[in-house]
């Protein structure tokens, strides 16, 4: 599995963009890359994920760079309830385990 | 979307007891299954990964015969602490593959061994 890095912590004002940075420069071709969020006391919530193209959905958008070394989760208008600490991983995907680093607390204020 | 749960999602036992922590996928099958333990203020530690009808692969450090994990149907895999102690009090979580690539989570089994 490959290592990633990201920020101990973040702060983004409610109503902002939250641009999450993340290195993965050990990803290999076929791994994906992948974001989950956990807020505090409950099981992780999937968030987005992909391959080598940029991908939305209605949580947030992901950026890979073309030599998929780094990634950037955005939440385009942060609220209050984004609070949570944001993780980033890699995995092959299906059956494939995927482990997590020490991730982003990211806490959205007023 | 797919939904994974967990049972209980708190628990409280005697030193010397076992507990068994149940997870099931609700909406669809899953052959395998990810077991994670999470300590205060730490990030998720994968414990071991849970393959139905045959044995669980477990990760460097854990205890096959401490953490015994059973996945005896496509919908269904158990976690039993066996003889807990208070240094095994954790957040524990469950995982499985939904739609393709999208590795979906219970709500967490809190243990607290008195």
């Amino acid at each position: 599995d490959a290592k990633t890095t990201q920020p101990t912590s973040m702060d983004c004002a409610e109503g902002r963009a939250a641009n999450l940075p993340c290195n993965h420069s050990t990803i290999s071709g076929n791994e994906y890359v992948y974001w989950y969020r956990q807020i505090h006391s409950q099981g992780p919530q999937y968030i987005i994920h992909g391959l080598k193209n940029n991908e939305t959905n209605e949580m947030a958008s992901l950026i890979i760079t073309e030599d998929r070394k780094s990634s950037t989760l955005i939440l385009p208008h942060a609220t209050l309830r984004d609070t949570a600490v944001y993780y980033c991983s890699a995995s092959t995907g299906t059956a494939s385990k995927l482990t997590f680093g020490t991730g982003t607390r990211l806490q959205v204020t007023l | 979307g797919a939904v994974v749960s967990q049972h209980p999602s708190r628990v409280i036992c005697k030193s010397g007891t076992s507990v068994k922590i149940e997870c099931r996928s609700l909406d669809f099958q899953a052959t395998t299954m990810f077991w994670y333990r999470q300590f205060p203020k730490q990030s998720l530690m994968l414990m071991a990964t849970s393959n139905e009808g045959s044995k669980a692969t477990y990760e460097q450090g854990v205890e096959k015969d401490k953490f015994l994990i059973n996945h005896a149907s496509l919908t269904l895999s158990t976690l039993t602490v066996t003889s807990a102690h208070p240094e095994d009090s954790s957040f524990y979580i469950c995982g499985c593959f939904g739609q393709p690539g999208e590795l979906f989570f219970g709500e967490g089994s809190r243990l607290t061994v008195l």
